[in-house]
């Protein structure tokens, strides 16, 4: 099983529309959660961590549920510039960070 | 965020020679870096973790006498690829683990984009 799993898309969606995505962990002890997007050809750049309480930056929601080992993150209004691949990281301690293989986002006009 | 820089961000070279990769964090020390490749729309494969002052741990299935890592500072690493040949011809990205921000976050270099012919 693969340590963090993503569903890699893609997702089409009309500019304006909210989207979210999921991703699950495999390690209960996983202790801190990551969005990052990744355009192109480029390197990724992080986007927001993930905290125990839920945390938003504009019109972005990240959402932690350890319960059920899962990330979400929601985007509202998506803006064209939105489109990009979103990769989930998940640290599980001693220098081990998880990346999901993303999940591919195309906003259409 | 904080910055990480790679050099070069290209580069060509011919079957068998060796080439240097460079790993800067700019504005943060870093006793942590890592090393990653990507094929084309593929996720990212961490290579090895580099830490400053001790030898890299390296991920299952990389070749440690390839892929040789030095990160003699708090703010350089380098990866060297040696005797490259045409299947290592990828996309390397480094990143620098930052835990003085409070959240111990990764934050990656702009990539090197290696073509061996």
């Amino acid at each position: 099983r693969k340590e963090v799993e993503q569903d890699p898309g893609p997702f089409n969606v009309p500019e304006g529309a909210t989207v979210a995505f999921n991703c699950t962990y495999s390690n209960s002890a996983s202790q801190s959660f990551f969005w990052y997007r990744q355009d192109c050809r480029k390197e990724p750049k992080l986007l927001m961590s993930v905290y125990s309480s839920g945390n938003e930056d504009g019109r972005f929601t990240a959402q932690l549920n350890r319960a059920s080992q899962y990330i979400s993150l929601l985007i509202r209004d998506s803006k064209l510039s939105d489109s990009a691949t979103y990769l989930c990281v998940v640290n599980t301690g001693f220098n081990k960070f998880y990346f999901g293989s993303g999940t591919k986002l195309n906003v259409k006009p | 965020g904080a910055v990480v820089s790679q050099h070069p961000s290209r580069v060509i070279c011919k079957s068998g020679t060796s080439v240097k990769i460079e790993c800067r964090s700019l504005d943060f020390q870093a006793t942590t870096m890592f090393w990653y490749r990507q094929f084309p729309k593929k996720s990212l494969m961490l290579m090895a973790t580099s830490n400053e002052g001790s030898k890299a741990t390296y991920e299952q299935g990389v070749e440690k006498d390839k892929f040789l890592i030095n990160h003699a500072s708090l703010t350089l690493s380098t990866l060297t690829v040696t005797s490259a040949h045409p299947e290592d011809s990828s996309f390397y990205i480094c990143s620098a683990r930052d835990r003085t921000s409070g959240e111990d976050t990764q934050y990656f270099g702009p990539g090197t984009r290696l073509t061996v012919l």
